[in-house]
């Protein structure tokens, strides 16, 4: 079973449509939990951390953490042309050094 | 500086030849890190630097691989003997918090 676990897609939504990108992880011991997007050719850019279970929002970015199901997702709302991407899901455990990272979900938002 | 930087963008060297790769991070940031990206594939971590020591490098995949961190800053990573299996792309990521990582454009490596 891999660390972190993420659909590779293609995942394909209209333009306006609500983007849902799932990641599942297999420590119960992580603690840090953090969204990645990836443009084709570049490096990763954080877009959303996330500590506690629930819901938090930035802007059109909603990440959802399930703790008991080890369960990450990150929302988009009003998805745009400019939101394709690879999304990447990384956790990093509790007092640990590293983060692991999943291999990533494409999205693609058709205009 | 702004960002963090990474020598030489692309390189492409000879089978069994070594290679360094440079990564400046960004000021202040005291951890940092190495990670391998092959195409189409998640990130591979490769070691981490707590200032100049390196309390995690169970990511090298092997003893070809090396890296050291001078002064805080500046680290390189060597690969001796390389294989074309070592062809992926390198990125130097960098954290004041060893939590937001802040990546590099990444160096090209080509094994030929």
């Amino acid at each position: 079973q891999k660390e972190v676990e993420q659909n590779s897609g293609p995942l394909s939504v209209p333009e306006g449509a609500i983007a849902s990108l799932n990641c599942t992880y297999s420590d119960r011991g992580s603690q840090s939990f953090f969204w990645y997007r990836q443009y084709s050719g570049k490096s990763p850019e954080l877009i959303m951390f996330i500590y506690s279970n629930g819901d938090k929002e930035d802007g059109r970015f909603t990440a959802q953490l399930n703790k008991a199901s080890q369960y990450v997702s990150l929302l988009i709302r009003d998805s745009q042309p400019s939101d394709s991407a690879t999304y990447l899901c990384a956790v990093k455990r509790a007092g640990g050094f590293k983060t692991i990272f999943g291999a990533g979900t494409r999205l693609f938002v058709k205009a | 500086g702004a960002g963090v930087s990474q020598s030489p963008s692309n390189k492409v060297t000879e089978k069994g030849k070594d290679v360094e790769l440079r990564c400046d991070p960004i000021s202040g940031h005291t951890a940092l890190y190495w990670y391998r990206q092959s195409l189409g594939q998640g990130l591979e971590f490769l070691i981490y630097f707590q200032g100049n020591s390196a309390p995690d490098k169970s990511g090298l995949p092997s003893d070809r691989f090396s890296a050291e961190r001078t002064g805080g800053s500046v680290s390189t990573l060597t690969i001796q003997r390389t294989q074309q299996e070592d062809s992926a792309v390198y990125l130097c990521a960098s954290s004041w918090d060893r939590e937001k990582a802040f990546f590099g454009q990444g160096t090209r490596l080509t094994v030929v």
